[in-house]
């Protein structure tokens, strides 16, 4: 049962434009979110999260955004640069539980 | 900056053998998970542990596994007979107590091979 799901596998972007990463969950327990970024042969590095109390989380070039109603979010990258280039799990957690569940992820690339 | 440690980065070993993987999370943390990812597929969910028991744990986490923390500072993972299938890149992590929030620190991984 896969309750966090990232639907787009890739992305490609031009430096210094805008990377747009989407996920949807299904779970309405949810109320944790989180963004993780991810380099081959490591572990995933926390970027940024939001509670559901929130719609909107910021810090430097990375946005989160909550809709709640449509059980999405999105992280937003703005500039983005060749160094973003990884893989990106968003993540979400409900209020009782300890669990963290995990989307498949997007690889992201960004073209110089 | 404080992080989980994990050892060994790498071990292949051969199938029905015992292994264990160590872990040392950020020192003033309190929950302590573990997570694998096989090669291409998602991070997957198998075991967290706080106040020296288990407090959830998935379908994958079966009587194969199990998961201690000997010495108030290691976190360890068995596998007590290891499958092919058990190959995957293993991941701790660990987080604070905090309500409503809380963000997991992955350590770097180790990657079992079973041959």
């Amino acid at each position: 049962d896969q309750q966090v799901k990232q639907n787009s596998p890739s992305l490609s972007v031009q430096e210094g434009r805008i990377s747009i990463l989407n996920c949807d969950y299904t779970n309405s327990m949810f109320d944790y979110f989180l963004w993780y970024k991810k380099y081959p042969a490591e572990g995933p590095t926390f970027l940024i999260s939001i509670s559901s109390i929130k719609d909107k989380n910021e810090d430097g070039r990375f946005t989160v955004f909550l809709n709640k109603s449509a059980k999405h979010l999105s992280l937003h990258i703005v500039p983005s640069q060749p160094g973003d280039s990884a893989v990106y799990f968003c993540a979400a957690r409900r209020v009782t539980g300890n669990q963290f569940y995990f989307g498949t992820g997007t690889s992201l690339t960004v073209i110089p | 900056e404080p992080e989980v440690t994990q050892t060994p980065s790498h071990q292949v070993t051969q199938m029905g053998q015992e292994v264990i993987l160590r872990c040392v999370p950020i020192s003033n943390h309190l929950y302590f998970y573990w997570y694998r990812q096989i090669l291409g597929q998602k991070v997957e969910f198998l075991v967290s542990f706080y106040n020296n028991e288990i407090s959830e744990k998935s379908e994958i986490f079966d009587d194969q596994f199990s998961v201690e923390r000997p010495d108030g500072s290691n976190f360890t993972l068995k596998i007590r007979s290891t499958k092919l299938e058990d190959s995957a890149m293993y991941f701790c992590a660990s987080r604070w107590d905090l309500p409503g929030a809380g963000e997991l620190f992955f350590g770097e991984g180790s990657r079992l091979t079973v041959l």
